[in-house]
């Protein structure tokens, strides 16, 4: 079965820092990988996904993430955050055969602080 | 404008009333699908449907039915509501049942039962 970990429920920073939210996947056939965004009362968007051809993977709103198939990995950045980030990220896979089925991770709430 | 339209927005319902959520995309989409969101659990999947009149089970059908007589419509259905069924709904579509084709999100139904 595959499925996907996000290491912290909520994560907090500073206006212009780094920001990190981590994914790990389990997946016994290769995956495909992605990020979703979801603010306040909306649905969800699309921020990337990785889809087998470049492991670097550029997004919107000057988001990227890395596929680490070694550690497992599909870790989202931005190197700047902005007041406008702040909201909550889920990562999901799918997988060949599974149709268009999105599995998704429990989410991780993005604070961005002054 | 692309979209995917829920509708009701919210709703306040009462322990074995049925009701109907309704869902409708305007961009051509094959695949349809049914996810409902609980906090620290993520999004799962209720339904999925890969084209008319074809429906098949996600991870938590359990309490609801799905019809999809048209290809733009894919109504959500709850015959006997109960309160582990209050939860956040999301209708989402893509192009195709293809794993990496993009789902797009409606904006949500907020669902209480009393």
């Amino acid at each position: 079965a595959q499925s996907v970990t996000q290491l912290g429920s909520h994560v907090s920073v500073s206006e212009g820092a780094l920001v990190l939210l981590r994914c790990n996947y389990s997946s016994s056939v290769p995956p495909y990988l992605f990020w979703y965004v979801q603010y306040p009362n909306q649905g969800l968007q699309l921020l990337l996904k990785y889809t087998s051809a470049a492991t670097l993977v550029k997004g919107i709103n000057g988001f990227e993430a890395e596929f680490k198939k070694s550690e497992t990995s599909f870790h989202l950045t931005k190197p700047s955050a902005h007041m406008s980030d702040a909201a909550e990220y889920f990562c999901a896979v799918s997988f060949t055969g599974g149709g268009n089925k999105l599995t998704f991770g429990t989410g991780t709430q993005l604070k961005v602080e002054l | 404008e692309a979209q995917v339209t829920q509708n009701p927005r919210y709703l306040i319902t009462v322990t074995g009333k049925k009701l109907t959520v309704t869902c409708s995309q305007n961009m051509n989409h094959e695949y349809m699908s049914w996810y409902r969101q609980d906090p620290g659990l993520g999004l799962r999947q209720i339904y999925y449907s890969m084209n008319v009149e074809v429906t098949d089970k996600g991870d938590v059908p359990e309490g609801y039915k799905v019809s999809r007589k048209e290809k733009r419509n894919f109504p959500l259905i709850l015959e006997s509501p109960s309160p582990n069924q209050t939860s956040l709904y999301f209708c989402a579509s893509s192009l195709s049942s293809w794993p990496t084709d993009t789902q797009y999100f409606g904006p949500g139904t907020r669902l209480t039962v009393l």
